[in-house]
């Protein structure tokens, strides 16, 4: 039982680079989630998927942008790598609404230059 | 503003010996509030769930308290282990979609 799984789990960029970092889920969840980790702060949300073919910003988008390609796939780009863009990001998907389970995956290490 | 404090935002204890993790938050409307721990290098799971009705939960040497009215929750660890040496993080609900995130306390555990 994989859960959720994140690709790559670490990646150096060039200031203006792009990636993508991709994340899958199998556990038939509805919802899922990218959030990023600073040393010091609480996981914020950057965008989240409610369900399949939709999506919507959370507290931190700018600089972002994501895709939900199935139910399965949460995709998160960064056109425009910077500095301010380094970060470990967590994707997580949602396991029965009411009571708000989170599962993590296990985290992509992100480096700008 | 919904806001999760927690403290200490670090702490060393000895194996064998026993701590409290305290989270305050200003969060409303409160749906529930989950303690999630997170091993170095490794994404957070879930140790309990605490609702708005509910003052203990515990899962194993994990005990988790809430007080509503005064919007605070507590982590007790008894008979600390090393494998217990973790991040650990309070997270609030107001929707399924609406979470927030404390900045999470270190405990580090020492034979």
């Amino acid at each position: 039982n994989a859960g959720v799984t994140q690709t790559p789990k670490f990646q150096v960029l060039k200031t203006g680079q792009s990636m993508t970092l991709q994340c899958a889920q199998d556990m038939n969840h509805n919802s899922m989630y990218w959030y990023r980790q600073d040393p010091g702060m609480g996981l914020r949300l950057i965008y989240y998927s409610a369900s399949e073919g939709t999506t919507d910003k959370g507290e931190v988008p700018n600089g972002y942008n994501v895709s939900r390609l199935n139910k399965r796939e949460f995709s998160l780009r960064l056109e425009s790598a910077a500095p301010s863009q380094t970060s470990v990001y967590f994707c997580a998907s949602l396991a029965i609404v009411n009571t708000g389970e989170l599962f993590f995956g296990e985290g992509s290490r992100l480096t700008v230059l | 503003k919904n806001q999760v404090e927690q403290s200490p935002q670090s702490l060393i204890i000895l194996e064998g010996k026993n701590c409290t993790l305290q989270c305050n938050y200003t969060v409303s409307p409160f749906s529930n509030l989950r303690w999630y721990k997170q091993d170095t290098g490794r994404g957070p799971v879930s140790l309990t769930i605490m609702t708005f009705s509910e003052n203990t939960k515990s899962n194993g040497r994990y005990t988790a308290t809430l007080d509503a009215d005064t919007k605070q929750s507590s982590l007790h660890i008894t008979a600390s282990q090393l494998s217990d040496s973790a991040s650990y993080i309070c997270v609030v609900s107001r929707t399924p979609y609406k979470l927030s995130f404390g900045a999470g306390t270190t405990v580090t555990v020492r034979a």
